[in-house]
């Protein structure tokens, strides 16, 4: 099985700021299985990146995902108020089908 | 607008049982895989299982193996789960999600792009 960390767990940043962090896998996985995912509290997640790199529709552009083999990186470049939330990657393997990271919570500095 | 709208959650005793629906409009719902995913309270996502378009391809985290079971039925446009012998640690936001799965033999791609807001199930005597 797959186990996938994400650090830091806690940022602390001021609108404007850039944002990066990061999902490790235990081992190499294929860039295709690896999704990010946007949380704010009492909503549904809402995916933000797919194949490590590619945009879901309507995102905008400041966010940017990267990355290969067992190391991703989520990158906000400029942070706007809506962009506090707490991020989540996610990995599909065969076992079980699908696993998520723990979560990066992104606050307000 | 492709919308998932999940409902039958509420308060059940240890043991007891519950089924959630998914009910899905905006796209032809007998074309994607579907999944639930669930959350506990203060903590993150747990997928839980997967069924195919015809219902024939089913998967389960071990964690309600045995004891949850999905189904779908695509005439009505809907996606269910029985959940039986529930405990306390099943307390959480259930979503339903759908699935696109799609590629080539060089790269193939995995990941639930719409998402119901949730219905809560919380098990408690």
């Amino acid at each position: 099985e797959i186990v996938l960390t994400q650090s830091p767990g806690t940022l602390s940043l001021s609108p404007g700021e850039r944002a990066t962090f990061s999902c490790r896998a235990s081992q190499s996985v294929s860039s295709g299985s690896l999704a990010w995912y946007q949380q704010k509290p009492g909503q549904a997640p809402r995916l933000l990146i797919y194949g490590a790199s590619s945009r879901a529709t309507g995102i905008p552009d400041r966010f940017s995902g990267s990355g290969s083999g067992t190391d991703f990186t989520l990158t906000i470049s400029r942070l706007e108020p809506e962009d506090f939330a707490v991020y989540y990657c996610q990995h599909y393997g065969p076992s079980p089908l699908f696993t998520f990271g723990p979560g990066t919570n992104v606050d307000i500095k | 607008e492709m919308q998932l709208v999940e409902s039958g959650g509420g308060l059940v005793q240890p043991g007891g049982s519950l089924r959630l629906s998914c009910a899905a409009s905006g796209f032809t719902f007998s074309s994607y895989e579907m999944n639930w995913v669930r959350q506990a309270p203060g903590k993150g996502l747990e997928w839980i299982s997967y069924i195919d378009t015809r219902g024939m391809g089913i998967y389960y985290a071990d964690s309600v193996k045995g004891r949850f079971s999905i189904s779908r039925d695509n005439a009505k446009n809907s996606l269910f789960l029985q959940m039986n012998s529930l405990r306390a640690e099943d307390t959480a936001v259930y979503y339903c999600a759908r699935e696109r799965s799609y590629g080539s033999t060089a790269l193939f791609y995995y990941y639930m792009d719409v998402w119901g807001k949730g219905t809560t199930v919380t098990v408690s005597s």
